[in-house]
This record gives structure tokens, sequence and C-alpha cells, in this order.
């Protein structure tokens, strides 16, 4: 069965650090796109950014450009989210989700991870 | 970069057919593929349409995609509404350089 297990929820103090993950399974780690999708509360989705974990490849939407630093450790099938330092305005829902190459959707979803930023 | 605007909310009575539409800021709206995400309260998105007018399997087919050129936009249809199908929508899109973009979405009520 194909699998997006991400971290648990999580509660910090502005100007905190954070990284979250998502672990794959069940399918071919190195030969799908792992993107990363915010949710504020009550609001829609925005497209953060997407990493191609065979080779590392890269891209962030301009809006999260320097905000956030996408990765992935393929040895372990799993992509991480990172903040150094938290504001009260990342208080969301992120979602991972895979689109396999050469294709523009998502396949499927994580649950999610909740965010909280709070002082 | 481009938007896709979306109508903020629809409403349309069990049974009847519903569209949704997913309008493109610049840029031809045929250019790249559209897909649609429905996410139900509470719930993680699901593909509905993808590459335009795809279905995935397990989609039923009152769900069908469609885009037009000449109002450079796309749109999702659901016949036969049932009350399950109450839900937020979502179109998606992408450009050249692999950046992903997503509707603002719509609320659908079946009343």
């Amino acid at each position: 069965e194909v699998q997006l297990v991400q971290s648990g929820a999580e509660v910090k103090k502005p100007g905190e650090s954070l990284k979250i993950s998502c672990k794959g399974s069940g399918y071919s780690f190195t030969s799908y796109w792992i993107g990363w999708v915010r949710q504020m509360p009550g609001k829609g989705l925005e497209w953060m950014g997407i990493i191609y974990p065979g080779d590392s490849d890269t891209r962030y939407s301009p809006s999260f450009q320097g905000q956030v630093t996408i990765s992935a450790d393929k040895s372990i099938s799993t992509a991480y989210l990172q903040w150094s330092s938290l504001k009260a305005s990342d208080t969301a829902m992120y979602y991972c989700a895979i689109a396999a190459a050469g294709t523009w959707y998502f396949d499927l979803w994580g649950r999610g991870t909740l965010v909280t930023v709070s002082s | 970069n481009f938007m896709l605007t979306q109508p903020h909310s629809v409403s349309e009575s069990p049974g009847k057919t519903v569209t949704i539409s997913c309008t493109r800021s610049s840029g031809s709206i045929a250019s790249n593929y559209v897909q649609w995400y429905q996410q139900r309260p509470g719930s993680s998105p699901t593909t509905v349409i993808y590459e335009d007018n795809q279905r995935p399997s397990g989609v039923p087919d009152r769900f069908s995609g469609s885009i037009d050129s000449s109002s450079n936009s796309a749109s999702l249809t659901i016949s036969g509404l049932k009350t399950e199908d109450e839900a937020d929508y979502y179109c998606q899109s992408y450009d050249s350089s692999n950046h992903w973009v997503f509707g603002g979405g719509t609320k659908l009520t079946v009343l």
C-alpha cells in the first residue's frame, strides 16, 4: 500500500526552528516528486515547493523561497520541510503529497502536520 | 507567475448539475494541464480530475473536466449531485519551470 506518513503536530514559539517530516512507503521513493502544501486556518491550499529525491532537484514557490527549506533523505525515504525562525503567521496545516515523474498532479496526500506558533 | 481564479462558493440541489470555473490570469489555459482536487472538511485533498479531463480510478463518472480556450478557463462539472459531494474544490496548474499554482478554492454546498 502506498503511504505518506507525516510527523505529529507541533507547538512552537516565535523564533524557534522546526523540521517536519513525510515518510513514503509502498512506492519507488526516488521516482516521485514530493511537494509541500500549506493550508492556513479556514483558508485555501498554497503550493510551497517540490523536490525530486532522485536527484534533489527542488523548486520553490516565489512566496516561500527563502522562508523554508525542502529536503529529502532517500536512504530513509523521507522528505522534510524546515524553518529556521518561525513566525505566528506560519501557523497552519502542512501537507506533503506525491506526483509521479512526468506528471503535474498529486497522486496521494499525507494526513497533514498541524504547526501552531504562539508565544 | 499566473493566478487561477475560482468562485468563492456555489450551491445546488441534490440530483442537479453544477459547474465550477477556474480562470487563468496569464498564459494559455491549454498550455499546461489543469487538475481538480476535492477536500472534505477535516480531510486531506484527493484528486477528482487530472490532466484537464481524466478521472482517477474510483472517481465516479459524474465528475468531468474541460477547458475553454476562448475564456481561458477550466471547468469541473458534477452531475447528479449527492450530499457527499459537498466539499471544497481546488483547481491546480503549473508553469514551464515546474512551479505549481492552486486556485483559491470553491465551497460547494448541496442543499
